[in-house]
C-alpha cells in the first residue's frame, strides 16, 4: 500500500460547481498535509495546509481532515477552467521531516 | 522575485555524462529537499538538507547521485554518468525553520539521449 494515495482521475466538474478531491494516508502519525496545484509543465504550488482535524477555508478552497479515517479532502468551490490542473496530496508522515506525495488527482473544470 | 530559484531550467545530455544542478532556496529556509518527478507521478523524494547537514536520503537513491549544502545556502545536485532513466524534473524545495510548509522550485527538466 502506497503511503499517500489519491484516485488519478481525471475528474470533470462544469464551471461553477463543487470539485472535491480526496487523499488517503496510511501512517496514523502523520502530522501535517498539504495540498499542491500543479499546472501542466509546471513546478508544484502550495495552497493549502492543515494540521488539525477539521476544516480550514482559504477563500475558495476547504481543506478537511480527519485523522481517525485518515483521509484528507480539498473542496473547491464555484470552480473555474483556470482550476484544471493536477491536485497533489502530500503528507508528513510519522517521525519524519519529509512530505510523502501522492500521485496527484488531474482535474478539468469545462465550461 | 524571493522564491525557489533553480537553474538549469532544462538539460539534454547524452548517456553517460555528468549533469550538476543548482538550488538557491529562499532566504533563511534552514530546509531544503530534492524531488524528482516523472510524467504523471508525484514528486519523489532523494535527499533532504537541514542547514548544511544532509539528514536523510531516500534509499531509491543510487550512488551516481549526490548532492551537497555547502554553508546551509544553495545546495547542488549531481548525476553521474546519466541513464535514459534518469530522464524526469528534478524539484528543489525548501522551507523556514519551525513551520513544515515546503515551496518549491521551477525545477529542472534533464532529458538523457
Amino acid at each position: 500500500q502506497k503511503e499517500v494515495e489519491q484516485n488519478s482521475g481525471p475528474l470533470s466538474v462544469p464551471e461553477g460547481a463543487i470539485a472535491s478531491l480526496n487523499c488517503t494516508y496510511s501512517d496514523r502519525g502523520s502530522q501535517s498535509f498539504f495540498w499542491y496545484r500543479q499546472y501542466s509543465g509546471k513546478s508544484p504550488e502550495l495552497i493549502m495546509f492543515i494540521y488539525s482535524n477539521g476544516d480550514k477555508e482559504d477563500g475558495r478552497f476547504t481543506a478537511q481532515l480527519n485523522k481517525a479515517s485518515q483521509y484528507v479532502s480539498l473542496l473547491i468551490r464555484d470552480s473555474q477552467p483556470s482550476d484544471s490542473a493536477t491536485y497533489l496530496c502530500a503528507a508528513i508522515l510519522g517521525g519524519s521531516y519529509i512530505p510523502t506525495f501522492g500521485r496527484g488527482t488531474s482535474l478539468i473544470v469545462h465550461p | 522575485d524571493t522564491g525557489v530559484s533553480q537553474d538549469p531550467r532544462h538539460k539534454i545530455t547524452k548517456r553517460g555524462q555528468n549533469v550538476t544542478f543548482r538550488c538557491d532556496p529562499i532566504s533563511e529556509h534552514n530546509r531544503l529537499y530534492w524531488y524528482r518527478q516523472t510524467l504523471g507521478q508525484g514528486p519523489e523524494f532523494l535527499t533532504y538538507f537541514q542547514n548544511e547537514a544532509q539528514l536523510e536520503k531516500s534509499r531509491l537513491l543510487s550512488d551516481r547521485f549526490s548532492a551537497e549544502r555547502p554553508k546551509g545556502s544553495f545546495s547542488t545536485l549531481e548525476i553521474q554518468r546519466t541513464e535514459q532513466g534518469d530522464s524526469a524534473m528534478y524539484l528543489c524545495a525548501s522551507g523556514p525553520k519551525g513551520y513544515t510548509e515546503a515551496f518549491f522550485g521551477q525545477g529542472t527538466r534533464l532529458t538523457v539521449v
